[in-house]
């Protein structure tokens, strides 16, 4: 059974700091996405990770996924408070035909000013 | 506009109540799929559908169904075997088959049952 652990699941932090979030899984995959979560809100795609050794950038959010180690990282750079929300990555499941993503459990980040 | 539609927004029901969530999407993708969220949790997969006239469990099936009878419309149905409704409801959808298999989510029905 597919697991995906994000940590930290809390993260509250300063503007203009860097931080990185982390997202492990359990089985063999090579299609990770990053999606971010508005209080209330429903999740917005942010990356979309289609091979080991992937990196993609957006702003001050940089992704990259090592399918070998089963890690992916949502690394964040000179945080603004635009950058508050809740962050899930989330595993397409080795199943042929439907795509069954499993999602981490979420990291809340707070930026403070 | 191309998107998913939820609706209602919010929805609020008396214990031992059928409910049915709207899930409409215009995207013309194949594949449509319902997730449970609570509370400072993730996405649970409750059924997912690849086509019309087909769908599957997810993970936490028990006390919801689903139908599939057009490829637009993808409506779920808490029934009053389900003995935690109460949570937010996510709809998704995306193109199956392909590499990138992208899923879009609509902006989820919150539902109260008390």
């Amino acid at each position: 059974e597919l697991k995906v652990e994000q940590n930290p699941l809390f993260l509250s932090m300063q503007e203009g700091k860097n931080y990185t979030i982390y997202c492990n899984y359990s089985t063999t995959s090579d299609r990770l996405y990053w999606y971010r979560q508005d209080p209330g809100k429903s999740l917005e795609s942010l990356f979309v990770l289609l091979s080991n050794g992937a990196v993609k950038q957006e702003g001050r959010l940089m992704a990259s996924l090592d399918t070998k180690a089963r890690l992916s990282t949502l690394h964040i750079t000179a945080a603004v408070h635009d950058l508050s929300a809740t962050y899930f990555c989330a595993v397409d499941s080795p199943n042929q035909g439907a795509q069954k993503l499993v999602f981490g459990q979420g990291t809340r980040l707070t930026i403070n000013p | 506009d191309g998107g998913i539609t939820q609706s209602p927004k919010y929805l609020f029901r008396k214990e031992g109540q059928n409910v049915t969530l709207s899930c409409e999407q215009n995207l013309n993708h194949d594949a449509m799929y319902w997730y449970r969220q609570d509370p400072g949790q993730g996405l649970r997969l409750i059924y997912y559908s690849q086509i019309v006239n087909d769908f599957q469990k997810g993970d936490i099936a028990e006390g919801y169904s689903v139908s599939r009878e057009k490829k637009e419309s993808f409506p779920l149905t808490v029934t009053s075997a389900q003995k935690n409704p109460t949570a937010f409801y996510l709809c998704a959808s995306s193109v199956d088959g392909g590499w990138i298999r992208e899923q879009y989510f609509g902006p989820g029905t919150r539902l109260t049952v008390t």
